[in-house]
């Protein structure tokens, strides 16, 4: 299985918001409600900020917010802070055995 | 406070093996499933497997891009998964982290809680 799709860097300025897509088939994303968005700083582990779509882990910022439409899970940034510049993956369950990810998007804050 | 503290890497030459330990704490390990996920340096994250809780099972699941090279086991009396990674080629160079999933059974939904990651290199 190929990994799921999503654009290599996006930004914005502080105050503002963003999205990011992640593309999948109806074998992943399409197929199944397991999205999960996690946000690496450099040289830190992967942080979970969404799972199943839209459901937020405890301590997770209310500022982000996922949906999913089709074969494409969106994760969106409202109120865009410095502190979020960092690279967010997507992740979709695919049948076992597979967690499938996606290629990672830099978010830059201007 | 869930803590996952992985350990055992190292440099390695191609066709020889490793075997790394993840130790958990803070939580009741005997209910969850561990999976272990790598990212090559610079790159992507990639899952390469799970182990289930004795609970469902106790079965392991591989990605095909490390089946039958890689395995993983569980110590549930030490709180301690294991991943062995055998036969390595240059392409398993990465930051390998051990995760435990937001639910029970197989984790599909989410990794809530990340090791710091312990970086296997793979070269002669």
């Amino acid at each position: 299985q190929s990994a799921l799709t999503q654009p290599a860097s996006v930004s914005g300025s502080p105050g503002q918001s963003i999205t990011i897509s992640c593309t999948g088939t109806s074998s992943d994303i399409g197929g199944f409600n397991f999205v999960s968005w996690y946000q690496q700083p450099p040289g830190k582990a992967p942080k979970l900020i969404l799972y199943d779509v839209n459901k937020r882990p405890s301590g997770a910022s209310n500022r982000f917010s996922g949906s999913k439409s089709v074969n494409t899970a969106s994760l969106t940034i409202s109120g865009l802070q410095a502190d979020d510049e960092a690279d967010y993956y997507c992740s979709s369950y695919a049948g076992i055995p597979t967690v499938l990810f996606g290629g990672g998007t830099r978010l830059t804050v201007l | 406070e869930v803590h996952l503290v992985e350990s055992g890497g190292g440099l390695v030459q191609p066709g020889r093996s490793l075997r790394l330990s993840c130790t958990a704490s803070g939580f009741n390990f005997n209910d969850y499933a561990i999976s272990w996920v790598r990212q090559p340096p610079g790159k992507g994250l990639e899952c390469v497997g799970f182990i289930r809780s004795r609970t469902y099972g106790g079965t392991a699941a591989y990605a095909a891009s490390v089946n039958a090279r890689f395995t993983i086991s569980r110590d549930d009396s030490k709180t301690i998964a294991y991943l062995q990674l055998n036969n390595l080629k240059p392409e398993d160079t990465a930051v390998y982290y051990c995760t435990r999933d937001v639910g029970l059974y197989d984790p599909i939904r989410g990794f809530d809680s990340w090791g710091q990651g312990t970086l296997v290199t793979v070269s002669s």
